[in-house]
């Protein structure tokens, strides 16, 4: 069945980075796209980017770029997602989800979601 | 960025009511619309895809229609197991995915 397992909860301070991986099993990795949505506590859902398992592409939400790197390890099956120079508002829950569309993008909607990720930014 | 408008935020029902969300958009998306459900301290799970297909799985009191900028979610008979936040998303706009607010369905 397919699963993705995602690293546990962080706590970093303002101004530093943390990197997320999802570890996906149960299909072909290479054959899918990786989204990551992010949700503030007691709020919806902020698509956060995209990357094609396949060759790497990637697309960031606007807000994001230049903060935000997506990257796959084809070896292990595992996405990655670093967001750079933390604010207490980059306090969410990431889940990584797979991308129904295919390898190519744009993305579609997500049939399979990691169990998340809670990262705390505080001083 | 197409702004998803979902309504009303929270809902108070009983079991076996019928529930309709609402979801307008801020521009035409044609169908390319996805329903999710997610309970506290869990990850969505996707109900509906294209506004009206039913995903795998997914029980047939669940059901979505509309196009263009107008869409609802229709549960049919409340369950116990269906109160929990209901979101929209389009996937119309290359590039830039984005949610609804959510819906909050609550026990009357």
């Amino acid at each position: 069945q397919v699963q993705l397992v995602q690293s546990g909860a962080e706590v970093k301070k303002p101004g530093a980075s943390v990197k997320v991986s999802c570890k996906a099993s149960g299909y072909t990795f290479t054959s899918y796209g990786i989204s990551w949505v992010r949700q503030a506590p007691g709020q919806g859902l902020e698509w956060m980017g995209w990357i094609s398992a396949y060759n790497g592409n990637t697309n960031y939400a606007q807000k994001l770029q230049g903060r935000v790197t997506m990257t796959t390890d084809t070896s292990t099956s595992t996405a990655y997602m670093e967001l750079r120079s933390l604010r207490s508002d980059d306090t969410a829950v990431y889940y990584c989800a797979r991308d129904y569309g295919g390898n190519s993008g744009p993305p579609d909607y997500f049939d399979y979601w990691g169990q998340g990720t809670l990262v705390t930014v505080s001083s | 960025d197409i702004q998803m408008t979902q309504s009303p935020s929270t809902l108070s029902a009983s079991v076996g009511d019928r529930v309709t969300i609402t979801c307008r958009a801020s521009q035409s998306i044609s169908s390319w619309l996805a329903w999710y459900q997610q309970k506290p301290g869990k990850a969505p799970k996707l109900l509906i895809y294209k506004a009206s297909s039913l995903e795998s799985g997914v029980p047939s009191r669940f059901s979505g229609s509309g196009s263009g900028t107008e869409f609802t979610l229709t549960i049919s008979s409340l369950q116990p197991d269906d109160f929990a936040t209901y979101y929209c998303q389009q996937y119309n706009s290359y590039w830039a995915l984005t949610f609804g607010g959510g819906t909050k369905v609550e026990i009357k």
